[in-house]
């Protein structure tokens, strides 16, 4: 399977550990994307990367997350001090990054659950 | 800054019933549309997009959505659905322009086809 991948796909954490996620894009793909999804919402977009320049970050990204994508192929997102309200969804997507219509792929996710 | 509105949180209907979810986006210049859908235990997958040319686009599996301009709507349909398309759907705009194309979902609806 040559999709996007995420490690772990789950993670229990007690508030205030830090956490870190990875997401593996589709080869070659110069885009990278962060979203984050609650129960019963749609995605909300967190950061992208292009190669390995982060161009914009959402304001829902606080100063206790921070994202990374060295040499532009993998990318990390670390959540420091973890709050209750940090369980979701944490989705990773790539697209090829060549047209403004490109499609985005979507990796499984990282459910995050913080106790 | 860019919304998006599916008027429907839950839909449940029999097989071979037609299937149409509404979709509002709020933004006046220029767009590229899309329809992600998700099946249970599975990723975000795409279903069609719409960026440019004839407003009714066809996608996998006999889904299609027509663009009206003037109503900033972008519904999909399904004229015969099946068991197998029970899932959860989610909208979704990127506004056209240079510089990131970042997708703002909408808040999904969740489709339920009884055999």
């Amino acid at each position: 399977d040559t999709g996007v991948s995420q490690n772990p796909r789950h993670k229990i954490t007690k508030r205030g550990q830090n956490v870190t996620f990875r997401c593996d894009p589709i080869s070659e793909h110069n885009r990278l994307y962060w979203y984050r999804q609650t129960l019963g919402q749609g995605p909300e977009f967190l950061t992208y990367f292009q190669n390995e320049a982060q161009l914009e970050k959402s304001r829902l990204l606080s100063d206790r997350f921070s994202a990374e994508r060295p040499k532009g192929s993998f990318s990390t997102l670390e959540i420091q001090r973890t709050e209750q309200g940090d369980s979701a969804m944490y989705l990773c997507a790539s697209s090829p990054g060549l047209a403004i219509s490109d499609t985005q792929y979507f990796g499984p996710g990282t459910r995050l659950t913080v106790l | 800054a860019q919304s998006v509105s599916q008027h429907n949180h839950h839909v449940i209907l029999s097989e071979a019933a037609s299937l149409e979810l509404g979709c509002n986006y709020s933004y006046g210049g220029t767009v590229n549309l899309f329809w992600y859908v998700q099946y249970p235990g599975q990723h975000l997958q795409l279903l069609l997009k719409y960026f440019s040319g004839d407003p009714l686009v066809k996608g996998i599996k006999g889904f299609e959505a027509e663009f009206i301009k003037s109503k900033f709507s972008f519904n999909l349909r399904k004229p015969s659905v099946q068991w197998s398309d029970t899932a959860e759907y989610f909208c979704a705009v990127n506004v056209n322009k240079a510089a990131g194309n970042k997708l703002t979902f909408g808040g999904g609806t969740r489709v339920l086809v009884k055999p």
